[in-house]
């Protein structure tokens, strides 16, 4: 089954304790990206990448690192959490062309920092 | 720099009767549209995009969609919702030039009435 993963669920951590997400697609696909989706803000696009070794920046990108050393795989780090990033994140990838083909999303990783 | 606004952020309709979720976006260049569904506690989905030709996009569901160029409007419609359409609506746009950033709006929850 076509699908991406995204490791914890649900998670709550102390103010400055460093975390990872993980994320994962069975899909080969090139394009991945994380989003965070907050009450009245709708989901907003924190990293994205077209492709291994290949990372950018998307709308809020600070307080987060990612990396892509392989193609399935995309984890977004918190290396110093702080509660403005309480929050419920999304993994997300693409196919071939990126963010105008259809995007396949996680079932989200709700994130609580106190 | 691309922006969407969804004007409604709560839209209630009885069952059966004919919904429109409105979008209108704003781009210095040529764009893809999209609108995503997401149902209570699951991730995002695609229900329908506007990549080229006809105006009137078709989607899953029985949902359409209108791309108004001269309006910059990319207007949801369905002409019977059910229980089921139950959710929140996103729409998103992304610039042509493949930067592969991609913005969504805030969001449209539809309250379906019994």
């Amino acid at each position: 089954e076509a699908q991406v993963t995204q490791n914890p669920r649900y998670l709550i951590t102390v103010t400055g304790k460093k975390l990872t997400v993980t994320c994962s697609q069975n899909m080969n696909h090139e394009y991945m990206s994380w989003y965070r989706q907050d009450p009245g803000l709708g989901l907003r696009q924190i990293y994205y990448s077209m492709n291994v070794e290949v990372t950018d920046k998307g709308d809020v990108p600070e307080g987060y690192k990612v990396s892509r050393k392989e193609k399935r795989n995309f984890p977004l780090i918190l290396e110093s959490p702080s509660p403005n990033q309480t929050s419920l994140y999304f993994c997300a990838s693409s196919g071939d062309g990126g963010a105008w083909n259809t995007i396949y999303f996680g079932e989200g990783s709700w994130l609580t920092v106190v | 720099a691309q922006s969407v606004t969804q004007l409604d952020s709560q839209v209630p309709v009885f069952e059966e009767a004919p919904v429109e979720l409105r979008c209108n976006y704003s781009s210095s260049v040529s764009v893809y549209l999209f609108w995503y569904v997401q149902y209570p506690n699951q991730g995002l989905q695609l229900l329908l995009k506007y990549l080229s030709g006809s105006t009137l996009v078709k989607g899953i569901n029985g949902f359409e969609a209108e791309f108004n160029k001269s309006q910059t409007s990319f207007h949801l419609r369905k002409p019977s919702v059910h229980i089921s359409d139950t959710a929140e609506y996103f729409c998103a746009v992304t610039s042509r030039n493949r930067d592969d950033k991609i913005i969504f709006g805030k969001g449209t929850r539809l309250h379906i009435l019994p």
